[in-house]
């Protein structure tokens, strides 16, 4: 069975420090990977997506994540934080055998002191 | 273009009542996904539908749960006799196609159910 495991729930950095923001998964078969950002009282918004090919992957808002197979890792990570960024960040594994269906892990939520 | 849609954005309803909740997907995607978000699970898939018809329910909790797709589009996914463990918000997500598991989820804003 996958699953996904976000460690720190609660992420706290000042604005212009770099973010990181842990995800590991777990996965008998090569997974696809997702982080998705919802932000207060709205719906979850696709950052980025790993499938094939290149390991460093970029996405929207000046984030990336690597994906590291000998350590099961996707984190992902920003260079300098905005007051914007602020938001909860799901890391996602769905199985390439699968309909598709997310399978997330807990959520870490990222707060961006002034 | 319009995103998806969710109705009612929010619902309070008593212990023992049904509720019906809403999903417009996007237009042209065929495939269509239920999600629950709760403090104390995360976000747990519920159901996935291709088309009309369902061939994963494998996350839906317990036989108080189900969910209809017609014509394609629209989706209710229904809960009966609400019990207080079913306070949550339930989004719905749409793609393209279910099969290449690597298509984008567009998600709706979710409909927050609170049962009394």
């Amino acid at each position: 069975a996958q699953s996904v495991t976000q460690l720190g729930s609660h992420v706290s950095v000042s604005e212009g420090a770099l973010v990181l923001l842990r995800c590991n998964y777990s996965s008998s078969v090569p997974p696809y990977l997702f982080w998705y950002v919802q932000y207060p009282n709205q719906g979850l918004q696709l950052l980025l997506k790993y499938t094939t090919g290149a390991t460093l992957v970029k996405g929207i808002n000046g984030f990336e994540a690597e994906f590291k197979k000998s350590e099961t890792s996707f984190h992902l990570t920003k260079p300098s934080a905005h007051m914007s960024d602020a938001a909860e960040y799901f890391c996602a594994v769905s199985d390439r055998r699968s309909q598709g269906n997310l399978i997330f892990g807990k959520g870490t939520k990222l707060s961006v002191k002034p | 273009g319009a995103g998806v849609s969710q109705s009612p954005s929010n619902k309070v309803t008593e212990k023992g009542k049904d509720v019906e909740l809403r999903c417009d997907p996007i237009s042209g995607h065929t495939a269509l996904y239920w999600y629950r978000q709760s403090l104390g699970q995360g976000l747990e898939f519920l159901i996935y539908f291709q088309g009309n018809s369902a061939p994963d329910k494998s996350g839906l909790p317990s036989d108080r749960f189900s969910a209809e797709r017609t014509g394609g589009s629209v989706s209710t996914l229904t809960i009966q006799r609400t019990q207080q463990e079913d306070s949550a918000v339930y989004l719905c997500a749409s793609s393209l196609a279910g099969t290449s598991s690597y298509n984008e989820q567009f998600f709706g804003p979710g409909t927050r159910l609170t049962v009394l």
